[in-house]
């Protein structure tokens, strides 16, 4: 069965720290990674990966894929109180070819950045 | 360009009872995909709209269909609702201009209260 894990699912830290959130999967047919982050509202778009060792970034916040260990990391350095959020990493794994909209999602990790 | 849409944003109903939710997908963007979203089991997929067809589908019952007109807007039906329908229902848009990866762009979703 198609999987994703995240981890920690929780995390606590004060402005300033980095923070690393780990992603892995198992799925069939990958097509792409995706990171999003969650507040109160619907999740929002951060980056997508469908290559090994290609860093994104964006301001403080950077991915890698890793496609033959199959996980994810996305980092967070210099924290913020806006960084608070639950952050979701999904997978795209299609059904059958060339259809799109399948996204796997992991449990998600919970921020919670301290003043 | 205006955010996906979706109508209503809470809705409370009881068993037995069905529920209609509405989404309007970005401008341009033909590709609708629908998602549940509950504490326990996180953000679940359940089905994508391409053109008017549904193109892929979770692991859902019966009681869940969808359907997509012409102008991409997209309906989820929920029939005979039970408790545990009680969830934060998501809509996500894409352009689905080829057969790569393309970013999903979540709508503010429905919170679904079943009594």
């Amino acid at each position: 069965e198609d999987k994703v894990v995240q981890s920690p699912l929780s995390l606590v830290v004060h402005e300033g720290d980095t923070v690393t959130l780990n992603c892995s999967y198992e799925v069939t047919n990958f097509r792409s990674l995706l990171w999003y982050k969650q507040e109160k509202k619907a999740p929002t778009f951060l980056f997508m990966l469908t290559s090994s060792g290609i860093e994104k970034k964006s301001g403080r916040l950077s991915s890698i894929l890793d496609k033959k260990e199959l996980f994810s990391i996305l980092n967070i350095t210099a924290t913020q109180t806006g960084d608070s959020a639950v952050y979701l990493c999904a997978v795209e794994a299609p059904n059958y070819g060339g259809s799109q909209g399948n996204l796997i999602f992991g449990k998600g990790t919970k921020l919670s950045v301290k003043p | 360009k205006a955010g996906v849409t979706q109508t209503p944003r809470y809705l409370i109903k009881t068993r037995g009872q069905q529920v209609t939710l509405s989404c309007s997908p970005i401008s341009g963007h033909r590709s609708v995909s629908w998602y549940q979203q509950t504490p326990g089991q996180g953000l679940q997929f359940l089905f994508e709209y391409f053109s008017e067809t549904q193109r892929n589908k979770g692991n859902f019952p019966g009681r869940f269909s969808g359907r997509q007109f012409s102008n991409s807007r997209s309906e989820m039906n929920v029939s005979t609702l039970e408790l545990g329908d009680s969830a934060l229902y998501l809509c996500a848009s894409s352009p689905r201009l080829a057969g790569g990866s393309e970013t999903q762009y979540f709508g503010p979703g429905t919170r679904l209260l079943v009594l």
